[in-house]
């Protein structure tokens, strides 16, 4: 267990609809990443956030979009969902921007 | 920009016998950080062994480690005595550091490796 947690486990939509993916740090952790593993991009980076401040975006759709709250939990929220958009999705937290990333167990999305 | 090559779609090895699991490696930054994970069917990432740029010994963590040749950019993950518990996907990763300046710290993966080890 990595300590780092994501809700829920599973999800399953349609087209068009909009989810929220929650996630919630290692106890201590700064820092908090998202990927998105599909089969045929592979993993692929989102965003990163620090101390609640965006720090880095990767290949994020614009229909995508992440915030991380005070607590330090951080919630992506993807919106006008297609075919796909299904995969699965990371959350990982770091100690400090650049330490090890600890990964959760992932949300698995399914759009129908 | 970063990239990851790992060239074996998948693999198999007998159980108790030590297999190599190729990665290398291609950046411009001088300082930089290489990460193997291991995701089980499962499909949980679980981080293995870290190797920093600098390092001059090669790092290890139990039955794991990494065997680093920065001149031929080359991280390859050695697992010794092998389990059946081994058998999932590895991915190598990599990431800059702190002292490459300014910028994002996102890991870059490669395509992975399945490992699928034979009682």
């Amino acid at each position: 267990d990595s300590g780092v947690t994501q809700t829920p486990k599973h999800l399953i939509t349609a087209t068009g609809q909009r989810v929220t993916l929650r996630c919630s740090p290692r106890s201590g952790d700064l820092s908090v990443y998202w990927y998105q593993q599909s089969l045929d991009q592979g993993l692929q980076f989102l965003i990163q956030y620090y101390n609640g401040e965006e720090r880095a975006k990767g290949n994020i759709l614009e229909r995508f979009s992440a915030q991380q709250f005070p607590d330090l939990h951080s919630e992506l929220n993807l919106s006008s969902l297609e075919l796909g958009d299904s995969a699965l999705y990371f959350c990982a937290s770091s100690v400090d921007r650049a330490g090890t990333q600890y990964f959760g167990p992932g949300t698995r999305l399914l759009v129908l | 920009a970063q990239k990851i090559t790992q060239t074996q779609p998948g693999m198999f090895v007998q159980e108790k016998e030590a297999v190599t699991l190729d990665c290398t490696y291609d950046t411009s930054d001088q300082s930089y950080g290489l990460f193997w994970y291991k995701q089980p069917s499962s499909g949980e990432m679980i981080f293995l062994i870290y190797q920093g740029s600098y390092d001059e010994q090669n790092a290890t963590e139990g039955r794991y480690s990494l065997n680093f040749q920065k001149a031929r950019k080359s991280a390859n993950l050695v697992i010794s005595a092998s389990q059946l518990g081994d058998s999932a996907m590895y991915f190598c990763a990599m990431r800059r550091t702190l002292y490459s300046g300014a910028g994002s710290y996102q890991l870059t993966f490669g395509k992975g490796t399945k490992l699928s080890v034979i009682p």
